[in-house]
């Protein structure tokens, strides 16, 4: 079974702190990706990546920066956390090529105060 | 542009009372189109990929199927417990290996 798993389920921070959201996953997948999840707004694509130390920008990277420096480990990175970035993060992982079905991890809710 | 539209937004139907969900999409080459699952509060959880036209895959009660414009979830008989948000997702030709997300349709089964 895919296995997906982000550091934390919930995370209360304060406007201007720093945050880090793990992910990991267990199924050498190349790529990696980071989404938010917002009512009315669906999935958007944050940041992913397709091999270690590489990374591209999604469709709403502003405010954040991504970090892989192992292949099983993709790290989200809010620099100075705001208002607006409270929202469900989610990431996934899948193989490159024909196989290219995304597996979830189980989300983590962000609420910035 | 690349688009994902599903519909009905949200479902309610009856215990048993068979129906489907929709996913249309406009897309300049189709690599292959997932449905997920998602419950409150969770990640998605993967059902199908489906990969070409007249393609069907089988899941208990759910059934997806592809044409070149749209895909279908048959849901047969449903029971309570298939109450949750459904989503499509669309993998493009010329997108990487990112995909396109539908807004979903939210499914309540009444006992």
């Amino acid at each position: 079974d895919v296995k997906v798993t982000q550091s934390s389920r919930y995370l209360v921070k304060r406007t201007g702190e720093k945050v880090f959201l793990e992910c990991v996953q267990d199924m050498d997948h190349e790529n990696m990706f980071w989404y938010r999840q917002d009512p009315g707004l669906g999935l958007r694509l944050i940041y992913f990546s397709y091999d270690v130390k590489m990374k591209e920008k999604g469709d709403i990277p502003e405010g954040y920066s991504v970090s892989r420096e192992k292949k099983e480990r993709f790290s989200l990175i809010l620099e100075s956390a705001s208002t607006n970035q409270t929202s469900m993060y989610l990431c996934a992982s899948s193989f490159s090529g024909p196989q290219e079905t995304q597996y979830f991890g189980p989300g983590t809710r962000l609420l910035v105060l | 542009e690349d688009q994902v539209t599903q519909s009905p937004e949200a479902l309610r139907l009856q215990e048993g009372e068979s129906s489907s969900l929709n996913c249309s999409y406009t897309v300049s080459g189709l690599r292959g189109l997932f449905w997920y699952r998602q419950d409150p509060g969770k990640g998605p959880e993967f059902l199908f990929t489906l990969y070409s036209a007249g393609e069907e895959k089988e899941k208990e009660r759910l059934k997806a199927t592809l044409t070149k414009k749209e895909s279908f979830l048959h849901i047969t008989a449903p029971k309570p417990e298939d109450s949750a948000t459904y989503l499509c997702a669309v993998h493009p030709g010329n997108r990487d290996d990112k995909i396109i997300f539908g807004k979903g349709t939210r499914l309540h089964i009444l006992p």
